[in-house]
């Protein structure tokens, strides 16, 4: 079983749709977490970061589960911007970063 | 705008070739990770650095693949020798403190045929 998984996709949603992805981790020493993104043939980078508390950023929300180690992104109001690869992100031990497959959005008009 | 330097953007290798990957981390920044990504893995961690030192290395293929910073500007990533299945984009990250952010480089895109 890999340390973080999410659902590959794709989610197709037309613009304006509200879409939420979750991410579960196996690893309960895991202490921090993210949501990187990344579109077609760049490198990852930060959406945002995850705190048990949850995190919001304008259209994004982030959520952190440590009961049911798991993690959310909710994106309201989609945007033709948004489609991309949503990567989940868990790091233990202070320095060990792992990723999520990724999950694949595809917002239309 | 700092960001962290991979090169060779892209490489086409013959299989059984010596591959070397180059990598810049930001400056400042002590910690260095390699991954490597493909369509059926997704974001593989291979190894990662702190301090040049090597923290962890399990991801990697140990005959094959080997990582070393010779210095605080310079982590490499070298397969030796390549094989078609190494064929992926091989990612290069740093950052500055536990916890926090990794930023990436741009990526080295490799073909072995």
């Amino acid at each position: 079983r890999k340390e973080v998984e999410q659902d590959p996709g794709p989610f197709n949603v037309p613009e304006g749709a509200t879409v939420a992805f979750n991410c579960t981790y196996s690893n309960s020493a895991s202490q921090s977490f993210f949501w990187y993104r990344q579109d077609c043939r760049k490198e990852p980078k930060l959406l945002m970061s995850v705190y048990s508390s949850g995190n919001e950023d304008g259209r994004f929300t982030a959520q952190l589960n440590r009961a049911s180690q798991y993690i959310s992104l909710l994106i309201r109001d989609s945007k033709l911007s948004d489609s991309a690869t949503y990567l989940c992100v868990g790091n233990t031990g202070g320095f060990k970063t792992i990723f999520g497959a990724g999950t694949r959005l595809f917002v239309k008009a | 705008d700092a960001r962290v330097t991979q090169t060779p953007r892209h490489k086409v290798t013959e299989m059984g070739q010596e591959v070397t990957m180059r990598c810049q981390p930001i400056l400042g920044h002590n910690t260095v990770f390699w991954y490597r990504q493909t369509m059926m893995q997704g974001l593989e961690l291979l190894a990662y650095f702190r301090n040049r030192a090597p923290l962890d290395d399990s991801g990697m293929p140990k005959d094959r693949f080997s990582a070393e910073m010779p210095d605080a500007t310079l982590a490499t990533l070298k397969i030796q020798p390549s094989e078609p299945r190494d064929s992926a984009v091989y990612f290069c990250a740093s950052g500055d403190r536990a916890n926090t952010e990794a930023f990436f480089g741009q990526g080295t895109r490799l073909t072995v045929v």
